[in-house]
């Protein structure tokens, strides 16, 4: 079936503006994971949801940063009033088990802050 | 928190050379274990997985990685590298009962024909 698909593929934006990327999971997958993966970094934990709610976003690096998944299938992540440090790949991963089963990982966003 | 170490940043290898990537983590208990790789231009893939039982898995590729609880490890390894493998590989650890990975820093392999 399809896999973990993700919009856009690149998204160019100035300082200070607001930018939302959207992730559409695995279809039947209950947990949806953001990740962000800077220059010559691993992946690293945003947020995860579990049906429609948060069930741990304590990787969000400051409140300039949400994300909503409302009907539980697709996820968006907000980025208030962007900065150059913001610029990286977002991925998107979903899962059947949320501590059980493997993530699929989406092809990702690549964010420019210019 | 979990911290992940990936020893080698860059390997250069010829074709038919064997592999290994080291990875160790840092917190102690039950974990599962998982190696990606990203190709160029594709997006991360699962290469293999440990939850439990037998410490030394095989994945897709041919390739293969040991869990060693006592050294905190969960090295990737592969006889005769090809070519094709050339990409990045990550490795990252879930504390078991949570359900957020920890990534290392890849490394990236380049084989040269």
């Amino acid at each position: 079936g399809a896999g973990v698909s993700q919009t856009p593929s690149n998204k160019v934006t100035e300082k200070g503006k607001y930018v939302e990327l959207r992730c559409d999971p695995i279809s039947g997958h209950t947990a949806l994971y953001w990740y962000r993966q800077s220059l010559g970094q691993g992946p690293e934990f945003l947020i995860y949801f579990q049906g429609t709610g948060a069930a741990d976003d304590s990787g969000l690096p400051n409140d300039r940063f949400f994300a909503v998944r409302p009907e539980g299938s697709v996820s968006t992540l907000k980025i208030q009033r962007t900065e150059r440090g913001d610029s990286a790949v977002y991925l998107c991963a979903s899962s059947s088990t949320p501590s059980l089963d493997t993530q699929y990982f989406g092809p990702g966003t690549r964010l420019t802050v210019l | 928190a979990q911290s992940v170490s990936q020893h080698n940043h860059h390997v250069i290898l010829s074709e038919a050379a064997s592999l290994e990537l080291g990875c160790n983590y840092s917190y102690g208990g039950t974990v599962n274990l998982f190696w990606y790789v990203q190709y160029p231009g594709q997006h991360l893939q699962l290469l293999l997985k440990y939850f439990s039982g037998d410490p030394l898995v095989k994945g897709i590729k041919g390739f293969e990685a040991e869990f060693i609880k006592s050294k905190f490890s969960f090295n990737l390894r592969k006889p005769s590298v090809q070519w094709s493998d050339t990409a990045e590989y990550f490795c990252a650890v879930r504390d078991s009962g949570y359900s957020t990975l920890t990534f290392g820093k890849g490394t990236m392999l380049l084989v040269s024909p």
